[in-house]
């Protein structure tokens, strides 16, 4: 399809496993973004890639999130040893990268952390 | 640090009342855009906000970006069912070229 693209949907996790979300752009988006949704809550900005630039980590939460991207292409968001509050939606969107332009979000993954 | 905040939090009308949500941001944006949430959804882009006192329409909807750039509202005339979600605001971050800032959201409910 044309949009953005996540997987899995849903996740259901056991306390201290390591988890992997995947999202893949919009084709010819240089910027990808990741985000995280608490229940009822706006939009908390994790990790930003650009091209080849190095990646804005700066909204990471702790240093169990790790995040990588594949050229333009797919990203996975890492998460190890899951905690309870990781439970969320993590959001991907991607956007042109030319400006302050729209972003484009995918479906998102819902993490459910037992 | 740089924020955007947005209010009201929350927001029930009845059917075919009017509702309005508002946005500041605490430095001057270059540009505001607005994102609808379904209930269960994601966000989906409406619109973009770049000229200082902007208005711009979308048949019930109706944007406006401040004379001073650092603030926006958004009002729905004749709210429909279909209008049930989350609203959200965004500028862009300060040295951030195309990171945005979201605001939290105004959730609005419609009862039929």
């Amino acid at each position: 399809g044309a949009g953005v693209s996540q997987s899995p949907s849903n996740k259901v996790t056991e306390k201290g496993k390591d988890v992997e979300l995947r999202c893949d752009p919009i084709s010819g988006h240089t910027a990808l973004y990741w985000y995280r949704q608490r229940l009822g809550q706006g939009l908390e900005f994790l990790i930003y890639f650009q091209g080849n630039s190095a990646p804005d980590k700066s909204g990471l939460p702790s240093d169990r999130f790790s995040a990588e991207r594949t050229g333009e292409s797919v990203s996975t968001l890492t998460i190890q040893r899951t905690q309870q509050e990781d439970s969320a939606v993590y959001l991907c969107a991607s956007s042109l990268g030319t400006g302050q332009e729209t972003q484009y979000f995918g479906p998102g993954t819902r993490l459910l952390v037992l | 640090g740089q924020q955007v905040m947005q209010i009201p939090q929350y927001q029930h009308v009845q059917e075919g009342e009017d509702f309005t949500t508002y946005c500041n941001s605490s430095t001057t944006l270059s540009n505001i855009q607005w994102y609808k949430q379904r209930p269960g959804g994601h966000p989906v882009f409406l619109i973009q906000l770049v000229k200082s006192g902007e208005v711009k329409k979308q048949k019930r909807l109706t944007f406006q970006f401040g004379e001073a750039k650092k603030n926006s509202s958004l009002h729905i005339t004749a709210t429909q069912t279909t209008d049930v979600g989350t609203y959200f605001c965004a500028g862009p971050r300060w040295g951030g070229y195309n990171k945005l800032i979201f605001g939290a959201g105004t959730r609005l409910a419609v009862h039929p």
